[in-house]
């Protein structure tokens, strides 16, 4: 059974960058598509993007378009979401979760345990 | 974009009752929706896909229903543990995909 373990908390300075990766064990990435969502402080869910490891083709939601990267490392079997100019409402828990199907995403299982990235000055 | 849209916000009910959780969305999505159970400090955890079917472990208590743009999350019997915030989430028309805001589900 697949596990997804996250790297740990992180502070960062408003117009700096942030890079949270996700390893999974037990199974690997390849077969599956693998996303991103955050959660906001006392807040809701919000995609991130995805990436999906057969094509190594990557896609994020419009309004992180041009400041989030998200990459993965086959030898590693780990995923990584690179966030660029850092603002105080990019301050969340960053969640990787798993999709369904190698192409698509469909549902999120499993996730992981969460990153949280604070951006203060 | 698919927008959802969960209610009550909150529902406070007893440990033994019924729990019903409704969720809809915007634009037909078939039966493309999940739910998920989010605890404090916890990640979400997978409930139910495809509007219906349980997820590997989740308990019979739990029962997704609904098609189209109005689904309905069914908790048979309140147990202590099932007091959690429940999201529901879109995959029909995706990017993005979509959850809705949440409904916290209380103790009364």
């Amino acid at each position: 059974q697949v596990q997804l373990l996250q790297s740990g908390a992180e502070v960062r300075k408003p117009g700096s960058s942030v890079k949270v990766s996700c390893k999974a064990s037990g199974d690997s990435f390849n077969d599956y598509a693998v996303s991103w969502v955050r959660q906001a402080p006392g807040q809701g869910l919000e995609w991130v993007g995805q990436i999906i490891p057969m094509f190594n083709t990557t896609r994020n939601a419009q309004k992180f378009q041009g400041r989030v990267t998200i990459s993965m490392d086959e030898a590693t079997n780990t995923v990584y979401v690179e966030l660029r100019s850092l603002r105080s409402e990019d301050t969340a828990v960053y969640y990787c979760a798993r999709g369904s199907l190698p192409t698509t995403m469909r549902w999120f299982d499993p996730w992981g345990q969460g990153t949280l990235v604070t951006v203060s000055s | 974009e698919v927008g959802m849209t969960q209610s009550p916000a909150t529902l406070s009910v007893s440990p033994g009752e019924r729990a019903t959780l409704s969720c809809r969305a915007s634009h037909n999505i078939g039966s493309s929706l999940a739910w998920y159970q989010q605890k404090p400090g916890q990640a979400p955890r997978l409930l139910i896909y495809d509007a219906i079917t349980r997820a590997t472990g989740i308990p019979a208590r739990f029962s997704g229903s609904g098609s189209g743009t109005d689904f309905t999350l069914t908790i048979s019997s309140l147990q202590s543990e099932d007091f959690a915030v429940y999201y529901c989430q879109q995959y029909e028309n995706w990017a993005p995909y979509t959850f809705g805001q949440g409904t916290k589900l209380e103790i009364k």
